[in-house]
């Protein structure tokens, strides 16, 4: 089937405006991640959404950033005034269970440029 | 809180040559350790984990990793390498919060 799909797969924007990014996990999965992987990092936990549950949104970096999760699937991960640390791969992932040990799969990610 | 170690940040190895990635994880309590490939132009994919039980976990492509409790070590392992092993491997960490965490990756570049 169908893995996790992202778009776009490429966003390049201006410094001070606000950008989307879109994340359809794999059918039926209940829990859904968001990650930010910035140049010589590792991947950095953003947020968390499990089934109907609060997300836990601990690791999102500041108020420019929130996340949403629509009917328990599609979500969409906001950037206010992007600065140019923003720039990095923003990685989705969704897992079947609501347990956190279950494998997650990951899609291929949206690569944002602030210019 | 927990962190990951990767000490190499690029791994070259010759094609059939033996390998070993290695992982340090900090964390006060009992962890569950994991081990992510992703190849070039792909998303991030598990190779193994280990939850429990045996220390020695065995996963996909002839990788295997041992979790070490007492120096806190997750290494990843594999016999004979090929081209299609070239690939970005990270190792992750899941502790007693909710949070994943991961190491900043080792690139491994397989020499034919």
């Amino acid at each position: 089937g169908a893995g996790v799909s992202q778009s776009p797969s490429n966003k390049v924007t201006e410094k001070g405006k606000d950008v989307e990014l879109r994340c359809d996990p794999i059918s039926g999965h209940t829990a859904l991640y968001w990650y930010r992987q910035s140049l010589g990092q590792g991947l950095e936990f953003l947020i968390y959404f499990q089934g109907n549950s609060a997300p836990d949104k601990s690791g999102l970096p500041s108020d420019r950033f929130s996340a949403e999760r629509t009917g328990g699937s599609v979500s969409t991960l906001t950037i206010q005034r992007t600065q140019q640390e923003d720039s990095a791969v923003y990685l989705c992932a969704s897992s079947a269970a609501g347990y956190r040990i279950e494998t997650q799969y990951f899609g291929p990610g949206t690569r944002l440029l602030v210019l | 809180a927990q962190s990951v170690t990767q000490l190499d940040s690029q791994v070259p190895v010759f094609e059939e040559a033996p390998v070993e990635l290695r992982c340090n994880y900090s964390s006060s309590v009992s962890v569950y350790l994991f081990w992510y490939v992703q190849y070039p132009n792909q998303g991030l994919q598990l190779l193994l984990k280990y939850l429990s039980g045996s220390t020695l976990v065995k996963g996909i492509n002839g990788f295997e990793a041992e979790f070490n409790k007492s120096q806190t070590s997750f290494h990843l392992r594999k016999p004979s390498v090929h081209i299609s092993d070239t690939a970005e491997y990270f190792c992750a960490v899941m502790g007693g919060g909710n949070q994943f965490y991961f190491g900043t990756g080792t690139s491994l570049t397989v020499i034919p």
